[in-house]
């Protein structure tokens, strides 16, 4: 079962405009993680948050992360076109092993 | 570094045939994953790896999907048969040890299964 859902699944907007994605998860955490997919490629790592953090930000992203709700959300400050992809969360629990979520479908329009 | 390398790209095959995917991952990495890709099952964990040690296999689909590692710098799985609902994209990741380390990807096998 998928631990981290992902919403919306999918998000069209235009060149410049910020782009917000949400992620909720349903078990205690170490840390979660948001990847990006461009198609027909593997997965990139864009930034991990711990779980005593609130906030992150890394280039034109930021994320934040509440524990009390279970909730993320990953913040992309004027979009490109080559930020066209999916953007997946991950929570990592006690163990190894990363959950991921059904992923955002984001489409940046020049 | 050159990343996670995964070969073949693309494979397809007719039913009951035996597929070898391969997986070279990110030297000095620990930890080995196997994913599989579909559309309406998401991203799934299939078997994971520690210093060349199976440790959690518990999202093998079924006795047909095997998976090694025989030495740190390579990883299979093996469907043997393989069927139509086997097809999909599997990923090898990567992870160095330590708290917080990210996964690291390969681009990917697409496997299709006729």
């Amino acid at each position: 079962s998928q631990q981290g859902e992902e919403d919306p699944q999918a998000l069209s907007i235009q060149e410049g405009e910020n782009a917000t994605m949400n992620c909720s998860y349903k078990t205690s955490i170490n840390n979660l993680q948001w990847y990006r997919q461009n198609s027909g490629r593997g997965l990139v790592h864009l930034i991990l948050i711990r779980s005593n953090e609130r906030e992150k930000h890394s280039g034109r992203l930021r994320v934040t992360l509440d524990t009390s709700k279970k909730s993320s959300s990953l913040l992309i400050t004027a979009s490109r076109a080559a930020d066209t992809a999916s953007y997946f969360c991950a929570t990592q629990a006690a163990g190894n092993k990363l959950t991921f979520g059904g992923g955002t479908r984001v489409l940046v329009k020049p | 570094d050159a990343g996670v390398i995964q070969s073949p790209r693309h494979e397809v095959t007719e039913m009951g045939q035996e597929v070898t995917l391969r997986c070279k991952p990110i030297s000095g990495h620990d930890y080995l994953f196997w994913y599989r890709q579909t559309m309406m099952r998401g991203l799934e964990l299939l078997i994971y790896f520690n210093n060349n040690v199976p440790i959690d296999d518990s999202g093998m689909p079924e006795d047909r999907f095997s998976a090694k590692m025989p030495n740190a710098s390579f990883s299979t799985l093996k469907i043997q048969p393989s069927e139509p609902r086997d097809s999909a994209v599997y990923f090898c990741a990567s992870r160095s040890d330590g708290n917080n380390q990210p996964q690291h990807f390969g681009d990917g096998t697409r496997l299709s299964i006729l």
